[in-house]
């Protein structure tokens, strides 16, 4: 079993839609992060967490703590939210475990 | 206030030979972490410098090494470069280790033939 599981895998949706990444993990964490990453490699950062909730705009991220899972939220997404979005955790830098991405497709 | 940069872009080596990748990181950053990232894969996590020490480690073997400087810019060296050392190698800098958001570069992409 895989210390950093995602799914779905791969997601199509229609512009528009509302959508849900989860992630769950079975190691010690200091924080979670969910990445994006674009064809051709660049990397970028959406959210830190250690706790709770954030929102950056039209993208939502949770944890809890204590059932290992967080989940990444999209609202009204459009065709350029169309990447693979990662789940990645962090022990203090001592580790850091990538989930397999979440390749996404958003239609116009 | 500049991003994280790395150098070379793209580099092509020989199997056996060494390699020098570099990442400068963003301004204020004390932490730097290297990542492996094979084609169609996910990263891997290589290693973590935190004020000029290595501060984890993951699965790779020692001829996979790593200096931070004092103006907290990094080096990863591959010594005696294997066919699967082909990849995309990724730096990304941070405040400090743990509870701090990760800012990537955008990659060196390594072949070895």
């Amino acid at each position: 079993k895989n210390e950093v599981e995602q799914s779905p895998q791969n997601l199509t949706a229609q512009e528009g839609e509302f959508i849900t990444i989860n992630c769950s993990y079975s190691v010690g964490i200091s924080a979670l992060h969910w990445l994006q990453q674009h064809p051709g490699g660049g990397i970028v950062s959406l959210f830190m967490l250690s706790s709770g909730k954030k929102k950056h705009g039209r993208l939502i991220a949770t944890i809890n703590i204590q059932e290992k899972h967080s989940s990444l939220h999209i609202t009204a997404s459009h065709p350029r939210d169309s990447a693979v979005y990662i789940c990645a955790v962090d022990n203090y830098g001592q580790n850091f475990v990538f989930g397999p991405g979440t390749r996404l497709s958003v239609l116009p | 206030e500049t991003g994280v940069t790395q150098s070379p872009t793209h580099l092509i080596k020989t199997r056996g030979q060494q390699v020098t990748l570099r990442c400068s990181s963003q301004s204020g950053h004390n932490t730097v972490s290297w990542y492996q990232q094979a084609l169609g894969q996910g990263p891997q996590f290589i290693f973590q410098y935190y004020r000029e020490e290595e501060n984890g480690r993951g699965n790779f073997p020692p001829r996979f090494s790593g200096l931070q400087f004092p103006n907290y810019s990094s080096e990863l060296n591959v010594n005696a470069l294997e066919l699967d050392d082909s990849a995309l190698y990724l730096c990304a800098s941070s405040l400090a280790a743990g509870l701090y958001e990760q800012y990537f570069g955008p990659g060196t992409r390594l072949t070895v033939t």
